[in-house]
């Protein structure tokens, strides 16, 4: 069965210090993966994927996410973070051939929270 | 480009009411899909079509019914709302089955 997991519910940074933002998965065959963000009363915002290549993937923002077969994980990551960054954010999979088209699994969420 | 609009934005019902909660996009997107987020729960899949006359159940489908006769619209019902439907609804659309999706700004629904 396809899953992912945030196993942080908040992360607090201080203003210009690197932030981390965790996510595993579980997938029988290869991943895709995702980052979204949302903020207060919005939908979600695209930030980045993954679909094959190089294991260091650049988004919108400033953000990075670093996918790691090994470990199941692709953890994104910002060298300095804003005040602004502050948000809610999903890491998401899909599995490469499933059949179930459409279909994006997410994780429960991560609140970030970058105090200055 | 106005992207992926809901409507209503919010909404009230009582239980055991019907209503239909829009979706519209205008990027010509083929997929589509409507999730509902609870705390802590992350999004789930309700529904999700992969072109007009296509549509198929995701993961919490009961109580909701959906069918996609054009491109641009996507609409979710509620055929007897129920409390345990009290929810946030997001629509979404993209391109491809690994494309970004494009997500409304949703639709804050309570069921009394």
């Amino acid at each position: 069965a396809q899953s992912v997991a945030q196993p942080e519910d908040q992360v607090n940074v201080a203003e210009g210090n690197p932030l981390t933002v965790k996510c595993t998965y579980s997938v029988s065959g290869n991943p895709y993966l995702f980052w979204y963000v949302q903020y207060p009363n919005r939908g979600l915002q695209f930030l980045l994927k993954y679909i094959t290549g190089d294991n260091l993937v650049k988004g919108s923002y400033g953000f990075e996410a670093e996918f790691n077969k090994s470990q199941t994980s692709f953890h994104l990551k910002k060298p300095s973070a804003l005040v602004s960054d502050s948000a809610l954010y999903f890491c998401a999979v899909r599995e490469e051939g499933r059949s179930t088209l459409g279909r994006l699994y997410f994780g429960r969420g991560t609140q970030l929270t970058v105090w200055p | 480009n106005a992207g992926v609009t809901q409507t209503p934005k919010f909404q009230v019902l009582k239980t055991g009411q019907s209503m239909t909660l829009q979706c519209a996009q205008d990027m010509n997107h083929e997929y589509m899909s409507w999730y509902r987020q609870d705390p802590g729960m992350g999004l789930r899949l309700i529904h999700y079509s992969v072109g007009a006359g296509i549509t198929d159940q995701g993961e919490v489908p009961n109580g909701y019914n959906v069918s996609r006769s054009t491109t641009e619209d996507f609409p979710l019902r509620l055929l007897s709302a129920a409390p345990s439907q009290t929810s946030v609804y997001f629509c979404a659309s993209s391109q491809g089955r690994n494309q970004p999706q494009h997500f409304g700004d949703g639709t804050r629904l309570s069921i009394l």
